[in-house]
């Protein structure tokens, strides 16, 4: 009964390169969230996914962040010319169909990202 | 607009001792409320929830709550604190039918000591 898996756990990035991260949500979940965590922060909400769908991305930024959750395969956050200050931790977590909201969400391990 | 608020950074308690982690919150609607643990280097694990019913929750390794709708709260706590419970622990807040994303508060660090 695998959890919710992120990958790459660590990733090293210079400035103005691209970072994808990979998450898969637990088995049953066909929601995805992806937040973020700065140093010393709580999480931030960033995007709200389900198959297919983008249901809320109104915590990503404007420009060179993207989010996707194809019918098949992982969900991808993609940052596009990464700069120092996106340098986190970014977390996904998965839950069930909701109802309202009632659902718990699980996370997975989280991606560190360090932007050089 | 919904907030969460944990008043202290960290919380010191003695091994054997009761330890709360204080949590408040703002939303317009009915709350639902949760508390994860964080270790270090690792994501977030689930502790409790509270969604509606009975006001005093328990969750995982003996940890409970109490949802107090008057003081707008849902303070964290566990009778007999154990070295292994330090750890950042986070307080979160959806609103029921606005939306699926939770919003946490800024967290809170417990240290017990043996």
């Amino acid at each position: 009964n695998a959890g919710v898996m992120q990958n790459p756990r660590h990733l090293v990035r210079r400035r103005g390169q691209e970072a994808r991260l990979r998450c898969s949500p637990m088995k049953g979940h066909s929601h995805v969230y992806w937040y973020r965590q700065l140093p010393e922060e709580g999480l931030k909400f960033m995007v709200y996914l389900q198959k297919e769908n983008i249901i809320d991305e109104s915590g990503m930024p404007k420009e060179r962040f993207s989010a996707e959750f194809p019918k098949e395969g992982p969900s991808i956050l993609r940052i596009q010319q990464v700069v120092r200050g996106d340098s986190a931790a970014y977390f996904c977590a998965s839950s069930p169909a909701t109802s309202g909201g009632r659902k718990t969400q699980y996370f997975g391990p989280g991606t560190r990202l360090l932007v050089l | 607009a919904q907030s969460v608020a944990q008043p202290e950074d960290q919380v010191n308690v003695a091994e054997g001792n009761p330890l709360t982690v204080k949590c408040t919150y703002s939303v317009s609607g009915n709350p639902y409320l949760f508390w994860y643990v964080q270790y270090p280097n690792r994501g977030l694990q689930f502790l409790l929830k509270y969604i509606t019913g009975d006001n005093l929750v328990k969750g995982s390794y003996g940890f409970e709550a109490e949802f107090n709708k008057s003081q707008t709260s849902f303070h964290l706590k566990k009778p007999s604190a154990l070295v292994s419970d330090s750890a950042l622990y986070f307080c979160a807040v959806r609103v029921d039918n606005a939306g699926n994303m939770l919003t946490f508060g800024g967290g809170t660090r417990l240290m017990v000591k043996p």
